[in-house]
C-alpha cells in the first residue's frame, strides 16, 4: 500500500497570506489528523477528522482549520499567515475501524512552510 | 493534562553499542504508547505501537517496554549502527483525549562509525 503522502513538500509564503495544504491517507484508513511541529514546541495536535466530520481539536486560533473530503482526503488551511506559522507540518492517518483508539498512526513525510 | 518527557535530549555512542531511551508519561490513563523515528527534515516513521495491556514489543533489534502503572517506557536498541542515527519520539495516546497523540520532545541519537 502507498504511504501517507502530502502537498506540497515546501512552500514559502508572506505574513497575512493564506496557505492550503493536502493530506491524503493510506488506502481504507478514514482518519486523518493533523500535526504542527517546531522547534520551541516541538509536535502539536491540530486536529482530527473522521468521515468528513472533525472529531477532535486542539489548541489552536481559529485561524487554523480544516475539512475531510469524501475519500478521507483532507485539507488544512491557515488565513492571515504569521511569522510563527512557519513550521513542518504532518498528517496522520488511521484506520479507527480496524483497531479503535488502538491502532497505529501513520505518518506523512509533511509539508515544510516559511513565512516571510 | 498529560505530560511527555524523554531522557536524555541526546547521545552519542560508538557503533555497537547497545543503547536504552527513556520516555516518561505523567497520566497512566493510556490507550498506547508509539515510539517513531524521525530523520532530519522528514517525517515520522512508526517503530513500534505498545497496548495499555502489553508490556513489552519487539521488531529485529528494537525492543520497547511499558510500565503503565509507573508511567514510564523504554526502547532498546541493541548493536547500533550509523543508519540508527536519528531523532526518536515517544507518543502517548490518551483514554480522554480521543485520537490525540502527546509526543515527548525527543531523543536526538548519534552513533559514530
Amino acid at each position: 500500500k502507498a504511504g501517507v503522502t502530502q502537498t506540497p513538500r515546501y512552500l514559502i509564503k508572506t505574513r497575512g497570506q493564506q496557505v492550503t495544504l493536502s493530506c491524503s491517507p493510506i488506502s481504507g484508513h478514514r482518519s486523518v489528523s493533523w500535526y504542527q511541529q517546531t522547534p520551541g514546541q516541538g509536535l502539536q495536535f491540530l486536529f482530527e477528522y473522521f468521515s468528513e466530520t472533525q472529531r477532535n481539536k486542539g489548541n489552536f486560533p481559529g485561524r487554523f482549520s480544516g475539512r475531510q473530503f469524501s475519500n478521507s482526503r483532507s485539507e488544512m488551511n491557515v488565513s492571515t499567515l504569521e511569522l510563527g506559522d512557519s513550521a513542518l507540518y504532518l498528517c496522520a492517518s488511521s484506520s479507527p475501524l480496524a483497531g479503535g483508539p488502538f491502532a497505529t498512526q501513520y505518518f506523512g513525510p509533511g509539508t515544510r512552510l516559511l513565512v516571510l | 493534562k498529560q505530560e511527555v518527557t524523554q531522557i536524555p535530549a541526546a547521545l552519542s555512542v560508538p557503533e555497537g553499542e547497545n543503547l536504552v531511551l527513556n520516555c516518561s508519561f505523567t497520566d497512566s490513563a493510556i490507550y498506547n504508547l508509539q515510539w517513531f523515528r524521525q530523520d532530519p527534515g522528514k517525517g515520522l516513521t512508526s517503530l513500534l505501537l505498545i497496548q495499555s495491556s502489553q508490556r513489552e514489543q519487539t521488531s529485529g533489534r528494537l525492543n520497547a517496554s511499558l510500565d503503565k502503572s509507573s508511567g514510564r517506557s523504554t526502547l532498546y536498541i541493541a548493536a547500533s549502527q550509523p543508519g540508527d542515527s536519528a531523532t526518536y519520539l515517544c507518543a502517548v495516546r490518551g483514554e480522554t483525549s480521543g485520537s490525540r497523540l502527546t509526543f515527548g520532545e525527543g531523543t536526538q541519537l548519534t552513533v559514530n562509525p
